[in-house]
């Protein structure tokens, strides 16, 4: 049973560019979370899909958005991006109904932004 | 807006010993949960509680819920190195009953030296 999957691993930008990092969700998952973690913090909430719509967000601009498409397959994008955008980027999935909360995390993608 | 406060950030034991780490957070929530993460890897679940008084002990770890007091706490007894890693609790915000979006804190990085 394959977990959840990112996908780039690592990826460089320069300021100003745009991104699109990738995520599928374990099997049986229905909802798929994106987290950043700058260096030595801890994972902050950007926002959550469930049935191909935007059901919360975090304080997060509207630079990043996002997408969920039919098989649950979801993608973060993040325009003009700025130095601070140097982060992991963590998809988490878990299945919305008769759910414990418990987010089931990839390995995320390592963003650098020069 | 919820926070949440760990407490150690940092923690260096010698193996044998015995250390609780504490986690306080700043509104009503019944979700709480602990996630370890090693170096450069992505977050694993360790302990989910989801009401007043749940205590969860795996291994040498136990982890305890206290909502009225807004305390959580995770004990690690008879340390041995192999628990070295970054511990994070994480707290539930929204409207619950599902997968809402989680509330970090910073993580305690824990060193268990020989």
């Amino acid at each position: 049973d394959a977990g959840v999957t990112q996908s780039p691993t690592h990826l460089i930008k320069t300021r100003g560019q745009q991104v699109t990092l990738r995520c599928s969700p374990k099997s049986g998952h229905d909802t798929v979370s994106w987290y950043q973690q700058a260096l030595g913090q801890g994972p902050q909430f950007i926002f959550q899909y469930y049935e191909e719509e935007e059901r919360q967000r975090g304080n997060f601009p509207d630079r990043f958005s996002g997408h969920q498409f039919p098989n649950y397959s979801s993608e973060l994008n993040v325009n003009a991006l700025l130095l601070g955008d140097s982060a992991l980027y963590l998809c988490a999935s878990s299945p919305l109904m008769m759910s414990t909360g418990e987010l089931f995390f990839g390995e995320g993608s390592r963003l650098t932004v020069l | 807006e919820l926070k949440v406060e760990q407490n150690p950030l940092f923690l260096s034991m010698q193996e044998g010993k015995n250390y609780t780490i504490y986690c306080n957070y700043s509104t009503t929530s019944d979700r709480l949960y602990w996630y370890r993460q090693d170096p450069g890897k992505s977050l694993e679940s360790l302990f989910v509680l989801l009401s007043n008084g749940a205590v969860k002990q795996e291994g040498r770890l136990m982890a305890s819920l206290d909502t009225k007091a807004r305390l959580s706490t995770l004990h690690i007894t008879a340390a041995v190195h192999d628990l070295s890693a970054t511990y994070f609790c994480a707290v539930e915000w929204g409207s619950g009953g599902g997968a809402d979006g989680l509330t970090f804190g910073k993580g305690t990085h824990l060193i268990i030296q020989p």
